[in-house]
């Protein structure tokens, strides 16, 4: 089992430019995330889904789209990269949404927007 | 909403003891606690569902006082191998089925 992986590991983009960073765990979990970590500042939620077909906003969403394209995928698009965006991506499953599952990390997107 | 910890720093010597706290300013349903090395991803340490629970492994264990609204992890003995950054995330009662994670706790052992 590989767990969550992430792609890419690293991405350095110009603002304005647009990418797509992508996740997927092969757990069967229902629930997956979208995470942005600075310094000092722990891991904020952007978006999560709770299941397949389902997405709700964290608590950073503004300039970020997801999508669930199945059960195993969940991508995380930023449409006009902005130097503010710049930080470490990760992405967790668990087996359903809610405080009583543990959360499987990715190995994290290091993201720098010039 | 998000909890507080404390403190955001401590350096210990090898086999010395250490707490962690996490407080919120609202009624928890669960409160998780990971660890997360340097360049590397968060690792799950254990959960804690109920007011009052307690659980532990090895010499890593943690409380949740559901009334002061807050959790505890205690180290015992600590290990070179503890060092890191310890972050709780906390789920609201009756809230949305996600964690708010804290800014969290760097602990470095020294030999």
């Amino acid at each position: 089992n590989a767990g969550v992986t992430q792609t890419p590991k690293f991405q350095v983009l110009k603002t304005g430019q647009s990418m797509t960073l992508q996740c997927a765990q092969d757990m069967n979990h229902n629930s997956m995330y979208w995470y942005r970590q600075d310094p000092g500042m722990g891991l904020r939620l952007i978006y999560y889904s709770a299941s397949e077909g389902t997405t709700d906003k964290g608590e950073v969403p503004n300039g970020y789209n997801v999508s669930r394209l199945n059960k195993r995928e969940f991508s995380l698009r930023l449409e006009s990269a902005a130097p503010s965006q710049t930080s470490v991506y990760f992405c967790a499953s668990s087996e359903s949404s809610g405080g009583a599952h543990e959360q499987f990390f990715g190995p994290g997107t290091r993201l720098t927007v010039l | 909403q998000q909890p507080v910890q404390s403190p955001q720093a401590v350096i210990l010597r090898e086999g010395e003891d250490a707490v962690i706290n996490c407080s919120s300013s609202k009624a928890l349903y669960s409160v998780h606690w990971y660890r997360q090395k340097h360049g590397e991803a968060p690792i799950f340490l254990m959960i804690l569902l109920k007011g009052g629970e307690q659980k532990g492994h090895d010499k890593i264990s943690a409380s949740f006082n559901e009334k002061k609204q807050q959790s505890s992890l205690y180290l015992t003995a600590s290990q070179l191998s503890y060092s890191g950054t310890y972050f709780c995330g906390t789920e609201i009662l009756g809230g949305a089925q996600k964690l708010v994670f804290g800014q969290g706790t760097r602990l470095t052992i020294n030999p």
